[in-house]
This record gives structure tokens, sequence and C-alpha cells, in this order.
């Protein structure tokens, strides 16, 4: 267990609809990396929150959007879904050092219908 | 950002020792370079980092030159266990850089 949790840990939904993501890092990290993982492919960076603010974005459509609250969790919306959006999506929480490792959670498959 | 680029897959047989290259010329004083490995439908897990010289611990090795242009994953004495997709990643955390993986390695190991 990586002490990261990701909800739902499925989700279907048709194109158009919005759909949340959920994310809590583990206790005491401050800063969470979004990827998304088509099937049989890479990691892609989405985005990287750290203690609240943005810090770096990457490949990140304009239908999708992040933010990370106050008590550190993260939320990534995506909305008007499209049948290429299905995916898992995975977050990854780190602590302050340079150096520390990704925790990554068990993700959530998202699944466009 | 430092690029990686990697052997798409590696097939090996159970016992042997598996060696991964991991390309990246242009990486940063800063970066650290760190390798993680994801079985289907989980998220990846670390490994093991380094950023200079060899670096062992009670899964892998991993050897860094000293123009760390590249490094070298190491797992001994493989088992079919071991068959999963392993990325590396260079890069340094919360200092406003994607952290981006490259395209990874898939290891099938073979009875």
């Amino acid at each position: 267990d990586s002490g990261v949790t990701q909800t739902p840990k499925h989700l279907i939904t048709a194109t158009g609809q919005r759909v949340t993501l959920r994310c809590s890092p583990r206790s005491g990290d401050l800063s969470v990396y979004w990827y998304q993982q088509s099937l049989d492919q890479g990691l892609q960076f989405l985005i990287h929150y750290y203690n609240g603010e943005e810090r770096a974005k990457g490949n990140i459509l304009e239908r999708f959007s992040a933010q990370q609250f106050p008590d550190l969790h993260s939320e990534l919306n995506l909305s008007s879904l499209e049948l290429g959006d299905s995916a898992l999506y995975f977050c990854a929480s780190t602590g302050r050092a340079t150096n520390e490792k990704l925790f990554f959670g068990s993700g959530t498959q998202l699944s466009v219908l | 950002l430092a690029k990686t680029t990697q052997p798409i897959s590696m097939d090996s047989y159970e016992g042997q020792e598996v060696n991964i290259t991991c390309s990246h010329n242009n990486i940063a004083t800063n970066d650290y370079i760190t390798w993680y490995q994801q079985f289907p439908s989980q998220g990846p897990r670390f490994i093991i980092q380094g950023y200079k010289t060899k670096v062992t611990n009670e899964v892998a090795s991993l050897f860094i030159p000293a123009d760390r242009k590249s490094s070298t994953l190491s797992l001994p004495r493989v088992s079919l266990s071991d068959t999963a997709v392993y990325y590396c990643l260079v890069g340094v955390n919360n200092a406003g850089n994607m952290l981006t993986f490259g395209g990874g390695t898939r290891l099938m190991v073979k009875p």
C-alpha cells in the first residue's frame, strides 16, 4: 500500500459528461502529480500541484482542470468527455525533498461509452 | 527537461541477469535518475534511484557513468514475477518541472 488513495477505482460514463477524480496524498506529502495512461501506452504527465499551487502543466486538455485543496487532497475534473478520454488516471504524491520518490495510487479507470 | 529513451521491449529467462539501459543525453546537473516498475492496471512503484556512480539495494543495481548521459538498471536473477514495464525517470521533484516518463521497457521473463 503506497498510502495514496484514489477514488473512485472505476468510473463508467457517457460522452459529453463531466467527472471528478479524487486523490488523497500520503500523510505529510505536499506534492501531487496527475498522469494519464491510455491502454498499452506510457504515462502522460498532466499537471503538478505543490501545497495548493500549480507548479507545472503538461499536455493537459482545456477540458481538463485540477486543483489541490487546503487539506492537500487533489481533484482532477474532466468535462465534455470523449471516447478517447478513456484511460487509467494515476495520481502520485511525494515529499518536500527534490529527490524523493513518487508514490502512486492505484488509479481510476475511466471508461467513456 | 531531460528526455529519456529506452528499448521498447526485452525478453529474458528465469535466473538470468537483465540490464535495461536508459539514455538521457540532456540531463541537468540537479536531475536524479529514478527507476519504476509497473504491473498491468497498477500504479508504478519505486525500484531504485541514483545521482552518479553505482547504487545497489535489495532488488536492483543502478549504474551511472561519469557523464550521466545514460543509466543501466540491473536486475539479478529475474523471476517470472519480474515481468513488467520498467520506466526511467529523470528530473527533480517540486522544481516546477514536468516529471515526464518515457515510453518504458516491457520486460518479459520466460520460464
